[in-house]
């Protein structure tokens, strides 16, 4: 199994920062990789797909980029309904492994 | 578009089985799979397995391959998850995602459930 590994686990920002979140796969994916959001007791929504497309709807300060096995999801600026958990998922090979999650907090 | 409708949480006592429902609405379900996702409490999201809409071919992950049946019913659009022998540890909530492919094998999950929440405790 492909082994998905995130960081960091959990961050503090303020509204209006610059975020980064890094995924890394335990073996080359290409740009097999997809970016979630799950805000508590909600199911996560897709937000990027093919490590750096844009899925409809969703606001352009989100942004993916990466292949091989190092991605990364930046926030450009940091809105209130952002503050949430963050998850990577691999979909080169089935089991179609998630990481750990990075949650996402108000500083 | 598209939508996915779960059935409601249910408490099992262990041993027993556990069979979630998944209503699609919204989209031609035959063009489809549908995937199955669990989230222990406090936990990541782990996959437990695909069923085609098409022709209700199976993957399962290997944690899950000895006690989880995937079915569909194409009458109704609907996908059923039975995990049998359950455990506490299986208590966790459960969704299923469509499956998309935006082409070259690239695959992604939307939408999802609201999620079951199944509870095992005796």
């Amino acid at each position: 199994d492909i082994q998905m590994t995130q960081s960091p686990s959990s961050l503090s920002a303020s509204v209006g920062d610059r975020v980064t979140i890094t995924c890394r796969a335990s073996q080359t994916i290409s740009t097999y990789l997809n970016w979630y959001q799950q805000k508590p007791g909600k199911a996560p929504n897709i937000l990027i797909y093919a490590a750096s497309s844009l899925q409809s709807g969703v606001p352009s300060r989100f942004s993916g980029s990466g292949s091989g096995t190092y991605f990364t999801l930046t926030i450009s600026s940091l809105q209130p309904e952002d503050f949430a958990t963050y998850y990577c998922q691999q979909s080169d090979s089935d089991p179609r492994t998630f990481g750990g999650g990075t949650r996402v907090e108000i500083k | 578009q598209g939508q996915l409708v779960q059935s409601a949480a249910e408490v099992k006592k262990p041993g027993a089985s556990v069979k979630v429902s998944c209503k699609a609405s919204g989209y031609t379900f035959t063009s489809y799979g549908i995937n199955w996702v669990r989230q222990a409490p406090g936990q990541g999201l782990e996959w437990m397995g695909w069923i085609s809409g098409y022709n209700g071919h199976t993957k399962y992950g290997q944690q899950f391959q000895d006690r989880v049946t995937l079915t569909t019913d194409t009458s109704t659009a609907t996908v059923y998850m039975e995990l049998r022998s359950l455990r506490s540890d299986d208590t966790a909530v459960y969704y299923c995602a469509r499956d998309v492919d935006y082409g070259g094998n690239f695959y992604y999950f939307d939408p999802w459930g609201q999620g079951t929440l199944v509870t095992v405790s005796s």
